[in-house]
């Protein structure tokens, strides 16, 4: 089983949509988590960390489940520029961090 | 704001060339790390370093190895370049402990 595992996509939603993503991680002692997104042919960039309660940037919210080891990604009135790859991050008890494939989102006008 | 700068966007090499891909970052951060990405395999750790003169392997360390003799420098080093490190290398740097990385904008590798 891999460390940390995302559903690579892509999906595909309308501008305007609300759209969820999960990832499973398999250390239940990780303590760091984090989503990146990339863009094609660009470096990764953080887009937020993710706390314990949960946490909202914008139309951004980002969730923790210990009991079920996973985090999640909610993006609300999705727009064209959240069209991306997002790289869920996780801290698997090593320095440094591991980070899952990605999941693919195209917002569609 | 973080820099972290990548000696080449794009590199063409021949098989059997050895390589060298540098990184520099302008934070003071302790932590350097190189990854490479691959089409559905995601980002996967080479090697990284905490400390200058001080590395570990990653998860694919075998046909690389890394020098790090300033803080701000990380260099990664293909020995004998072959056609299956065709790749995205990404460099990151980061404070020491769990500080969030960030990246340099890639080298694309190809190795014909």
């Amino acid at each position: 089983r891999k460390e940390v595992e995302q559903d690579p996509g892509p999906f595909n939603v309308p501008e305007g949509a609300t759209v969820a993503f999960n990832c499973t991680y398999s250390n239940s002692a990780s303590q760091s988590f984090f989503w990146y997104r990339q863009d094609c042919r660009k470096e990764p960039k953080l887009l937020m960390s993710v706390y314990s309660s949960g946490n909202e940037d914008g139309r951004f919210t980002a969730q923790l489940n210990r009991a079920s080891q996973y985090i999640s990604l909610l993006i609300r009135d999705s727009k064209l520029s959240d069209s991306a790859t997002y790289l869920c991050v996780v801290n698997t008890g090593r320095r440094a961090l591991t980070f899952g494939s990605g999941t693919r989102l195209q917002v569609q006008p | 704001d973080v820099k972290v700068t990548q000696s080449s966007r794009y590199l063409v090499k021949r098989t059997g060339e050895k390589v060298f891909l540098e990184c520099v970052q302008d934070m003071d951060h302790e932590n350097m790390f190189w990854y490479r990405q691959d089409p559905g395999l995601g980002l996967r750790l080479i090697y990284f370093s905490y400390d200058v003169k001080m590395k570990e392997k990653g998860d694919i360390p075998e046909g690389y190895s890394v020098s790090r003799e300033k803080k701000e420098r990380f260099s990664l080093i293909l020995e004998s370049a072959s056609t299956n490190q065709t790749s995205m290398y990404l460099c990151a740097s980061s404070f020491s402990g769990q500080g969030v990385p960030y990246f340099g904008p890639g080298t694309r590798l190809t190795v014909t």
